[in-house]
Order: structure tokens, then C-alpha cells, then sequence
């Protein structure tokens, strides 16, 4: 089936502080989202991105389909970026149930 | 932007009752979905819903389950006779086409605590 694995699996940063999470999936994908978590168990959707750059405010994301890789950039790290961090694909038949990666938690500290 | 909206935000409810999670998809989406999160695991599929039918389930989404779409707004998932085991996260999402590269929008969860 197919395989969406993350790293960092946890992840520790001072406020102001930068970082770049990483998606990896096993096949080709025609559609790839990220997710944040927060700390009450919410999902937030952050970027749909089945390739190219995307920018939002703080936050960008990349894919490189043909690497099948992708990657989210948080800048100036704040407390309220704390919680799970999800990439997410497709299937690319039947109903395209979407499977989750395995997450990274992130604690951005004062 | 369009959302996708979920009551209740929690549900408390004692083993052995019936729960109903409601979800409001965007309003011209017509393929919808049902997404389970155990405490800190991963979000798992539970059940595709398209044409008033189910389309695709999981393992998961056993004789306990049922979807429905009542009316043209809401789409449900109720759960017959709970467990301890069914706390959890219920996320919805829903789509509006199949084509590759569509979107597929979830909306904040629904926290189940069964007592």
C-alpha cells in the first residue's frame, strides 16, 4: 500500500527559530497535503501542493513529485505553532481515501 | 473559503450508547468521507461515501458503523453501541470531484470520549 513517512518525528525549537519538515512518499502522487494539528486535536489545513512552491505568510511548502519528497518550511517559529505536523496523499484510483503520515510533533519553547 | 463544519467539537457518552457525529461538507462537493484518529495515532480511512452509497470502507468500519445523508446538507456517522475503544478523533472531509489532483477538505474533528 502505499507508504507516507515523515521526519523528524519530534521536534524541539526555540521561539524565532526556523525549521523544515520532510514527506516521503513511495509513489507517484497527484495530490499531497499538509496538515497542523494543534493541541486540542484539530485539523488545520495548511497547503494542498501536489507540486511546486506555496507560500503562506510564515509558512511555505515544496513538492517534488518526481523526487516524491516534499517539504514544509516554518519561519520565525511562534508557541502557537506547536502540535502535530500531517502530510497527506491520495490514492491515486478508486475513491482516493487519502492515508496519513505518521506525523511531526513539534514544541516550539519560549 | 469554503469549509467543511463538524458538531459536535466533543461528545462525552457512556459505553453502550448510540452516538450520531454530524459534518456540513462544502455545499457542491459530492464525494465525502470519514476519518478516525486514536489518541496519538495516526489519522486512519473509516468510510468513502458517494451517490447516497458507500463506496469504500475499512476493516475498521464494521457492522457498528453507519453513514448516511439525511438531506442535502448533512452527512453522519453513528456509531450503534459504543466502546471504550471507539475514543477518539472523527475527522470528515469531503470532495468535489475525483479527477487526479482534487482536493480533499477535512474539517476539524469531532472528539469522542466514550466513559
Amino acid at each position: 500500500g502505499i507508504q507516507v513517512e515523515q521526519s523528524p518525528p519530534d521536534l524541539i525549537l526555540q521561539e524565532g527559530a526556523n525549521s523544515t519538515l520532510r514527506c516521503n512518499f513511495s509513489d507517484s502522487v497527484n495530490n499531497l497535503q499538509w496538515f497542523h494539528q494543534n493541541p486540542w486535536g484539530q485539523l488545520i489545513n495548511l497547503f494542498y501542493i501536489p507540486s511546486g512552491t506555496k507560500q503562506n505568510g510564515r509558512l511555505s511548502a515544496t513538492t517534488v513529485a518526481t523526487e516524491r519528497y516534499s517539504l514544509l518550511y516554518i519561519s520565525s517559529s511562534q508557541t502557537t505553532d506547536s502540535g502535530v505536523y500531517f502530510c497527506a496523499r491520495s490514492a491515486s484510483g478508486g475513491y482516493q481515501k487519502v492515508t496519513f503520515g505518521t506525523g511531526t510533533k513539534l514544541q516550539v519553547i519560549p | 473559503e469554503p469549509e467543511v463544519t463538524q458538531t459536535p467539537s466533543h461528545q462525552v457518552t457512556q459505553m453502550g450508547q448510540e452516538v450520531i457525529l454530524r459534518c456540513v461538507p462544502i455545499s457542491n462537493h459530492l464525494y465525502f468521507y470519514w476519518y478516525r484518529q486514536i489518541l496519538g495515532q495516526k489519522v486512519e480511512f473509516l468510510v468513502s461515501f458517494y451517490n447516497n452509497e458507500i463506496s469504500e470502507k475499512s476493516e475498521i468500519f464494521d457492522d457498528q458503523f453507519s453513514v448516511e445523508r439525511p438531506d442535502g446538507s448533512n452527512f453522519t456517522l453513528k456509531i450503534r453501541s459504543t466502546k471504550l475503544e471507539d475514543s477518539a478523533m472523527y475527522f470528515c472531509a469531503s470532495r468535489g470531484a475525483l479527477r487526479a489532483g482534487s482536493e480533499q477538505y477535512f474539517g476539524p474533528g469531532t472528539r469522542l470520549t466514550v466513559t
